[in-house]
């Protein structure tokens, strides 16, 4: 069975500080892939990445960072130097192949950044 | 590319009525998935299709929901008779052989009242 867990319901910083989204996963598929979305207030479902299983190598994009471990099954996000821009909800989800590569998605972590 | 497009973007309803919900999705992809988003149960897929066949509706959460994709280029999602609990965003998104390139429509939220 496939699971994603978002411990964090909801996270508050301030401007510019650093933020970290916990995401871990659970699959028993040897091949499958990880993202990260935003939902905005307005509704929409924004891509931000797409990891897949045999690509460890962390990323960087702007101020947006992930890391990726499969030894604790985690996918976390990292923010630097937060902006009000940044308040929306955060979704990690996991696809994996041999199911249509349907979602399976966390229940999201709701961030606000405070000015 | 125009994306994938949903169509209404709001629908308000009474109980009872019939809703059909629509989808256009990008064109060359042969996979489209329906996805429901409450509070109480987050993002749910409802059902997919390959290739305009169904191939996993076990996500559909009762008769009263019934989807379609009469071709490439069209699907529907149908509520009737619709409830209250139906309030929800559904989400339509394509892809191309199953790939995990998804892209999300921006949503229909329906209201039931």
């Amino acid at each position: 069975a496939q699971k994603v867990t978002q411990a964090q319901t909801e996270i508050s910083v301030v401007e510019k500080e650093d933020v970290t989204l916990d995401c871990v996963y659970e699959t028993r598929d040897t091949t499958y892939y990880l993202f990260w979305y935003k939902q905005p207030p307005s509704g929409e479902l924004v891509f931000l990445i797409r990891r897949n299983s045999f690509d460890e190598q962390n990323e960087i994009s702007g101020r947006y960072s992930w890391n990726f471990q499969k030894s604790t099954s985690s996918f976390n996000f990292t923010i630097t130097a937060s902006q009000v821009v940044d308040s929306a909800v955060y979704f990690c989800a996991l696809s994996v192949t041999n199911t249509g590569n349907q979602f399976y998605f966390g229940t999201g972590t709701s961030l606000t950044v405070i000015p | 590319d125009a994306g994938v497009i949903q169509s209404p973007r709001h629908e308000v309803t009474e109980m009872g009525q019939e809703v059909t919900l629509r989808c256009k999705p990008i064109s060359g992809h042969d996979y489209l998935f329906w996805y429901r988003q409450t509070m109480m149960r987050g993002l749910e897929l409802l059902i997919y299709f390959n290739n305009n066949v169904p191939i996993d509706d076990s996500g559909m959460p009762e008769d009263r929901f019934s989807a379609k994709m009469p071709n490439a280029s069209f699907s529907t999602l149908k509520i009737q008779p619709s409830e209250p609990r139906d309030s929800a965003v559904y989400f339509c998104a394509s892809s191309f052989q199953g790939l995990p390139s998804y892209t999300f429509g921006s949503g229909t939220r329906l209201t039931v009242v």
